[in-house]
């Protein structure tokens, strides 16, 4: 079964600052698809970036970009230039292509922005 | 406007107690899906939908049912409530069963069992 995993509860950063948040994950597949999920207090479940595995260039979303190394099944998250809004849990998440879209999260990371 | 539509927001129930989540979504999307977010576990899959008429269990199944009444439409009932099932319930839906394709999530349950 396919696990992943957060390892930092919170993390907090300065507003205008840079932010990485760690994923790992283990899994037996070789097509498989990581995302990071942001969920305000609103509790509404926002997609921040997707990378696929077979892509070898990291995804980049405006001030979001992962850092995905394959090898390593590491799948880490950096957030620049830090606002307010980026306040938030962040889920990192896997869907496998032989899952049939079911996706598994990790534990959650909580972000704290001050100001 | 599109999306996945949740309701109730909020529920309490006692022990014992039986209610059915609602779930709706309007892009004729074929798979949807059914979490839980409990803290410092992530979201967890209860039961999963790949296309209407077909329904199967995930991670957590135990104490919940579902129903897929049509494309649109996926209830999590909850036969006999315990505590242990108080927790935050997202719906959420795909155009098909591949990992590559978006999800969208509805604005989730909150349930207290007490």
């Amino acid at each position: 079964a396919q696990t992943v995993t957060q390892s930092q509860p919170e993390m907090s950063v300065q507003e205008a600052e840079t932010v990485t948040l760690s994923c790992t994950y283990d899994t037996s597949e070789s097509d498989y698809y990581l995302f990071w999920y942001k969920q305000p207090p609103s509790r509404q479940m926002i997609l921040v970036i997707r990378q696929e595995a077979y892509k070898q260039q990291n995804a980049t979303e405006n001030r979001f970009s992962v850092n995905f190394q394959k090898a390593a099944k590491s799948f880490s998250l950096k957030i620049s230039d830090s606002q307010l809004g980026d306040a938030a849990m962040y889920f990192c998440a896997y869907a496998g292509g032989t899952s049939y879209g079911k996706l598994t999260f990790g534990q959650g990371t909580i972000l704290t922005v001050h100001p | 406007n599109a999306g996945v539509t949740q309701t109730p927001k909020f529920q309490v129930l006692k022990t014992g107690q039986s209610m059915t989540l609602q779930c709706a979504q309007d892009m004729n999307h074929n798979s949807m899906y059914w979490y839980r977010q409990d803290p410092g576990m992530g979201l967890r899959l209860i039961y999963y939908s790949a296309s209407e008429g077909t329904t199967d269990k995930g991670e957590v199944p135990n104490g919940y049912n579902v129903s897929r009444l049509n494309k649109r439409e996926f209830s999590l009932r909850l036969e006999s409530a315990a505590p242990s099932q108080t927790s935050v319930y997202f719906c959420a839906s795909q155009i098909n069963r591949q990992g590559k394709s978006g999800y969208t999530f509805g604005s989730g349950t909150r349930l207290t069992v007490v």
